[in-house]
């Protein structure tokens, strides 16, 4: 089975700080990607990758950058928290093949920014 | 408006009940995604289709690329189907656009 980490569950941050979520992979898929989930609004891509070292910016990015350095891992980070950014946020990965495009998900970190 | 729009957002129903759950969307997409978010947040994907209809167990999900129009049906429904649904749309190069989701609670 395709497993998908995400490093926390939980996190509790202070405004200004710089914060890293950190998903890793282990099915070697070529793409993943960073999501923000609010009420109301539904999922709303923030990042993607489809390979080591690419980044695409998705709908939402301001405030965020992203790192890959390895297949497997992909870093979302904040780099100077504000409380706007107080949200659920999910990692997935696909493969590239259309036959693996089925997203595969992290079970998803809590942000709170105080 | 939004691209992908579910009906409805809110539906409760007794055990048993026929259930469905209605996605439209304005854009042009290579395929469609239907997955189930359970309370503490995971998701899952439960199907990706292209056309006509794919069945697994008690769920069914149908596309009509000409209307612009899924749906997921569930049959038999169980207390422990209740969860969020959610409909995506890949518009190509698996950038999904998401619908706000429909909140299910199925009662005993």
């Amino acid at each position: 089975d395709v497993k998908v980490t995400q490093s926390s569950r939980y996190l509790v941050k202070r405004t200004g700080e710089k914060v890293f979520l950190e998903c890793v992979q282990d099915m070697d898929h070529e793409n993943m990607f960073w999501y923000r989930q609010d009420p109301g609004l539904g999922l709303r891509l923030i990042y993607f990758s489809y390979d080591v070292k690419m980044k695409e910016k998705g709908d939402i990015p301001e405030g965020y950058s992203v790192s890959r350095e390895k297949k497997e891992r992909f870093s979302l980070i904040l780099e100077s928290a504000s409380t706007n950014q107080t949200s659920m946020y999910l990692c997935a990965s696909t493969g590239r093949e259309p036959a693996k495009n089925i997203q595969y998900f992290g079970a998803g970190t809590r942000l709170s920014v105080l | 408006k939004n691209e992908v729009e579910q009906s409805p957002q809110n539906l409760t129903a007794q055990e048993g009940e026929f259930i469905t759950i209605n996605c439209s969307y304005s854009v042009g997409i290579s395929a469609l995604h239907w997955l189930q978010q359970h309370p503490g947040g995971g998701i899952v994907s439960l199907f990706m289709l292209s056309s006509g209809k794919k069945k697994h167990g008690r769920l069914i999900a149908t596309i009509n690329i000409q209307e612009k129009h899924s749906s997921l049906h569930i049959t038999a429904s169980h207390p422990r189907d209740s969860a969020v649904y959610i409909c995506a749309v890949d518009q190509g190069a698996q950038k999904l656009v998401f619908g706000q989701g429909t909140r299910l609670t199925i009662n005993p």
